[in-house]
């Protein structure tokens, strides 16, 4: 089944420990990209890659890293989490960047930062 | 100012009726328009795509965009139980760098038996 993986689920940590967001898919897509989403904020973007080795800052980059050593993963590390990144978290990935290549996603990551 | 605003909601409607939902948008750059949508502890899944401004149909979901208005519309004919999600509309347009997507902040939705 063609799918978007994130782990894990559900994950309480404390300020400061760093943590890693892992997300893998399945369909060979070229993009991927990492977003939260807030009530009352929507969907922001936070890294995007278009490429292995190619990643890009989006819309609300700070105290986020990611990496893509390989076209399948696209993990999202927070090297010291803070309460105000409680959120929830979203993987998506697309055949390519064009504007007529959906976006599928995981089921989210939900992050508290205590 | 918000580039893309959508009605949070909550919209209650009965079983069977026709829903109508909405975004304004003000960056006339937008190009590509799409309806999202969301159930609980879900990720959100493309529902419509549309380029140009007019209708269009995909079963009992029409949508719909107005460019000099800079207004799109979602409308769902027969509603069902099933269709109560959080709906997302979202645009984007090309740049140098790659597509620039902008989501709206939802509208949720409750369809009543």
């Amino acid at each position: 089944e063609a799918q978007v993986t994130q782990n894990p689920r559900y994950l309480i940590t404390v300020t400061g420990k760093k943590l890693t967001v892992t997300c893998s898919q399945n369909m060979n897509h070229e993009y991927m990209s990492w977003y939260r989403q807030d009530p009352g904020l929507g969907l922001r973007q936070i890294y995007y890659s278009m490429n292995v080795e190619v990643t890009d800052k989006g819309d609300v980059p700070e105290g986020y890293k990611v990496s893509r050593k390989e076209k399948r993963n696209f993990p999202l590390i927070l090297e010291s989490p803070s309460p105000n990144q409680t959120s929830l978290y979203f993987c998506a990935s697309s055949r390519w960047t064009g504007s007529n290549s959906p976006l599928h996603f995981g089921n989210g990551t939900r992050l508290t930062v205590t | 100012q918000k580039e893309v605003e959508q009605d949070p909601g909550p919209l209650s409607v009965p079983e069977g009726a026709i829903v109508s939902l909405n975004c304004t948008y003000s960056n006339s750059a937008f190009q590509y328009f799409m309806w999202y949508r969301q159930y609980s502890r879900k990720g959100p899944e493309l529902l419509m795509y549309t380029y140009s401004s007019g209708n269009k149909e995909d079963g009992r979901f029409t949508a719909q965009v107005d460019k000099s208005s800079k207004y799109i519309s979602l409308f769902i004919r027969d509603s069902q139980p099933s269709d109560s999600a959080t709906y997302l509309c979202a645009m984007s347009y090309l740049t140098g760098g790659g597509n620039k997507l902008t989501f709206g902040t939802g509208t949720q939705l409750k369809v009543e038996l």
